[in-house]
């Protein structure tokens, strides 16, 4: 079976500095792979989305970035982290076609 | 631009029906889909709907018409489990998975 995983679970880092968020999924190849921000109390903005290796499509200017080194790894990262980073970062899947997304379990970042 | 339009927050009674409604304006459509989030959980996905009409999943429902870019979840027989953010998404043509900004669903005794 498929199953998806994401960490750290939940961190608190200060404004400057650096940050690494790592996403791999089991059980399947070739995902679609994506991450979303989900503020307090909002809704869930796609950050980036990935149909293969090294292919990072970025949907928000921001100081993140994303890379996907291998099939089925997906890393959000920042050089330098803002207060507005702050956030529910959700990692997902989607197989080829398919229109379900499955997400990881969500890493909680407060910036401080 | 791309947006989806959903209630911010509906209120129901426990065993009673609520319609969640969701329009949409995309660069392309390629289906609607239904999320449920609790609250400090991930989101989970409830019903999909490619082609217009109503999908039936025990007692979710949910439905689309494409030509009106609108479509509804339908929760029947409302459990206090229920209460929690429900997200709609449309897929565009580029793999694109947007969602809307949620509606939050309290159930009452």
């Amino acid at each position: 079976s498929q199953t998806i995983h994401q960490w750290p679970a939940t961190l608190v880092q200060p404004v400057g500095s650096p940050l690494s968020l790592e996403c791999t999924v089991e059980g399947t190849s070739n995902p679609n792979l994506y991450w979303y921000r989900q503020a307090a109390g909002r809704g869930l903005q796609l950050l980036f989305y990935s149909v293969g290796i090294g292919q990072i499509s970025s949907e928000v200017p921001q100081n993140l970035s994303a890379s996907r080194p291998q099939d089925r790894q997906f890393i959000l990262s920042s050089k330098k982290l803002l207060l507005s980073d702050s956030g529910f970062y959700l990692c997902a899947w989607v197989s080829g076609g398919a229109n379900v997304l499955t997400f990881g379990a969500g890493s909680r970042l407060t910036v401080l | 631009g791309q947006s989806l339009e959903q209630p911010s927050e509906v209120t129901a009674v426990e065993g009673a029906i609520v319609q969640i409604n969701c329009t949409y304006q995309t660069s392309g459509f390629y289906g609607l889909s239904w999320y449920q989030q609790h609250d400090g959980g991930a989101p989970t996905f409830l019903s999909y709907n490619g082609l217009d009409g109503l999908e039936e999943t025990g007692r979710f429902s949910s439905f689309l018409s494409r030509s009106d870019s609108y479509g509804y979840l339908l929760l029947q027989e409302l459990q206090m489990k229920d209460s929690a953010s429900y997200f709609c998404a449309v897929r565009d043509s580029s793999y694109k998975l947007i969602f809307g900004s949620g509606t939050r669903l309290l159930v009452r005794p």
